[in-house]
């Protein structure tokens, strides 16, 4: 069974500090998927990550996946308040049989204070 | 393009009745989603379907039929609502397959009483 695990699940952070949130999962998989999601509202894509080594970065946020580790990272750098929200991963279920299953994990709320 | 839309937006049910939430997408994609989304739970995937006529369950199918007659609408149903099927459901639509990136409708709040 594919198992998606982020940490932390709550991170607090002080502007201008960076983070890095960190996504495992169980089972050999080549897509990654990040999705941030504010209070109330739906999931907005942030990056895809097809292949091993692929990095991406978008204003503050870099993120990269290690197929051999199976673990993404999500690297904040030099936090302001408006990334403040709940960041989800979500991969790829690949067996040969079912494609298109995406399992995410929990997410990873992430509040930042001036 | 609308984007993904899902109606309604709010729904309160009694135990035992039956609802259809309803999701469109103008965006051409084959592939579209079905997901649940409880507190400290993430999402999990509860249908699925690669195109027009093909759908298949996710994680959490039970309770829940869907059907995907034309590539714009795929909507969920609920049989036989119960307490456990409070939620926000969120209906998904991508171009490729394996999907790539998706794209969310605006969520439906549904409370079973």
């Amino acid at each position: 069974e594919l198992k998606v695990e982020q940490n932390p699940l709550f991170l607090s952070m002080q502007e201008g500090k960076n983070y890095t949130i960190y996504c495992n999962y169980s089972t050999t998989s080549d897509r990654l998927y990040w999705y941030r999601q504010d209070p109330g509202k739906s999931l907005e894509s942030l990056f895809v990550l097809l292949s091993n080594g692929a990095v991406k970065q978008e204003g503050r946020l870099m993120a990269s996946l290690d197929t051999k580790a199976r673990l993404s990272t999500l690297h904040i750098t030099a936090a302001v308040h408006d990334l403040s929200a709940t960041y989800f991963c979500a991969v790829d279920k690949w067996d040969g049989g079912s494609q298109g299953n995406l399992i995410f994990g929990k997410g990873t709320k992430l509040s930042v204070k001036p | 393009n609308a984007g993904v839309t899902q109606t309604p937006k709010f729904q309160v049910l009694k135990t035992g009745q039956s609802m259809t939430l309803q999701c469109a997408q103008d965006m051409n994609h084959e592939y579209m989603s079905w997901y649940r989304q409880d507190p400290g739970m993430g999402l999990r995937l509860i249908h699925y379907s690669v195109g027009a006529g093909i759908t298949d369950q996710g994680e959490v199918p039970n309770g829940y039929n869907v059907s995907r007659s034309t590539t714009e609408d795929f909507p969920l149903r609920l049989l036989s609502a119960a307490p456990s099927q409070t939620s926000v459901y969120f209906c998904a639509s991508s171009y490729s397959i394996p999907p790539s990136e998706q794209y969310f409708g605006p969520g439906t709040r549904l409370t079973v009483t």
